[in-house]
């Protein structure tokens, strides 16, 4: 149980387009989920939370505008990178809360040209 | 000072061996302790998740925690190749929801 997936597993587009990453809660309902960027070799860093029915809180230093997150249901969160850059090139890892504990999904990696 | 240290590595070591992850924390707050496993371009897979001062063993994994110090370490014992990965530790405080991760510790042992 508690298996988070991530779609795509990984992108490459052009610079100035927007991508879309869609987390799902297979196996259970989720009304928080979490965002991470992760540089290589390097830990993971929170973006965003994403609560169900409401507006995601952002660490400090994340810009809500180019990172738009859409929890809209409970076993779905989407994180759309708006007008990529290739410095926006990274992974990133959802997570969803269950039973206090957080359970990730397999990542995916973005690559802006 | 970061809230929590770990030390990057690389780590190398024969299969077989004993292996010791450590992290040090500097936030009192913190209760919830955890150890993550990251194999390349994967998700973290959670290893251990512990509460409370002292041990916790899981097959060849235990994790270990001293709150007074305020050290956790993990000990994998008769490594394996197949346990090349990088380990996070992460950690959380009574009541909160988000994690802070230390920044991980790339193992790789050798057959």
């Amino acid at each position: 149980g508690a298996v988070v997936s991530q779609h795509p597993s990984w992108v490459i587009c052009k610079s100035g387009t927007s991508v879309k990453i869609e987390c799902r809660s297979l196996d259970f309902q989720a009304t928080t989920m979490f965002w991470y960027r992760q540089f290589p070799k390097q830990s993971l860093m929170l973006m965003a939370t994403s609560n169900e029915g409401s507006k995601a809180t952002y660490e400090q230093g994340v810009e809500k505008d180019k990172f738009l997150i859409n929890h809209a249901s409970l076993t779905l969160s989407t994180l759309t990178v708006t007008s990529a850059h290739p410095e926006d090139s990274s992974f990133y890892i959802c997570s969803a809360l269950a039973r206090n504990e957080q359970f990730f999904g397999p990542g995916t990696r973005l690559t802006v040209l | 000072q970061k809230e929590v240290e770990q030390d990057p590595g690389p780590l190398s070591v024969p299969e077989g061996a004993i292996v010791s992850l450590n992290c040090t924390y500097s936030n009192s707050a913190f209760q919830y302790f955890m150890w993550y496993r990251q194999y390349s371009r994967k998700g973290p897979e959670l290893l251990m998740y512990t509460y409370s001062s002292g041990n916790k063993e899981d097959g060849r994994f235990t994790a270990q925690v001293d709150k007074s110090s305020k050290y956790i370490s993990l000990f994998i014992r008769d490594s394996q190749p197949s346990d090349s990965a990088t380990y996070l530790c992460a950690m959380k405080a009574q009541g909160a929801q988000k994690l802070v991760f230390g920044q991980g510790t790339r193992l790789t042992i050798n057959p």
